[in-house]
């Protein structure tokens, strides 16, 4: 069974940091292009990055470009998302999901706030 | 960037009623598009992928239809456990981009 536990969320403040990480079971983690999606309180889902099996290749939405980085450590079967000078427009919950977003974990919330 | 233009925003149906959602891309996505459901407090669910596959386990009054830049998901008899707020979603580039979402809600 995928799984796909998410950690790592909590209250920052605004231009704060915070690392958010995914452990995965139940697949060949190296084998999939993983992501991070994003829903801001009663809002819509937003795609915030991803990153290739490998590592090699990283994009990202414009608006976290510069502030954000996506990373993975396939020995750990673990996804990271490094996220730097928070703003408040960046509270969510933050989902990791897995390939073209079939499966996804629970979430973890950022809240920016002072 | 592909803009997703879901439409509508929201509706109300009964149960039994048939239920179509259109997603319009700004450009073509080559039928890279993805449906999804999320109902509140959960988790989002992938129910089409390809346009108009559907996503093992789902039921088959759920279909995907278009291609091009203009797609539709369609439900054919509404039951309860379909009231949710739906997404569409391209995934041929970067950065991928979701639609507005749909809430579909009881009459």
């Amino acid at each position: 069974e995928v799984q796909l536990v998410e950690s790592g969320g909590g209250l920052v403040q605004p231009g704060g940091a915070l690392r958010l990480s995914c452990a995965a079971s139940g697949f060949t983690f190296s084998s999939y292009r993983m992501n991070w999606v994003r829903q801001a309180p009663g809002k819509g889902l937003e795609w915030v990055a991803s990153i290739k099996e490998d590592g090699s290749e990283k994009y990202y939405v414009d608006s976290v470009k510069g502030r954000f980085t996506i990373s993975r450590d396939n020995a750990k079967n673990s996804l990271y998302l490094q996220m730097n000078s928070l703003g408040a427009e960046d509270t969510a919950v933050y989902y990791c999901a897995r390939g073209d977003l079939l499966d996804w974990g629970q979430g973890t919330l950022v809240t920016v706030s002072s | 960037d592909i803009q997703m233009t879901q439409s509508p925003s929201a509706m109300s149906a009964s149960v039994g009623d048939r239920v179509t959602i259109t997603c319009r891309a700004s450009q073509g996505i080559n039928n890279y598009l993805a449906w999804f459901q999320q109902k509140p407090g959960k988790v989002p669910k992938r129910l089409i992928y390809g346009s108009s596959s559907l996503q093992s386990g789902v039921p088959s009054r759920f279909s995907g239809s278009g291609s091009g830049t203009e797609f539709t998901l369609t439900i054919s008899s509404l039951q309860p456990e379909d009231f949710a707020t739906y997404y569409c979603l391209q995934h041929n580039s970067y950065p991928r981009t979701f639609g507005q979402g749909t809430k579909v809600e009881i009459k």
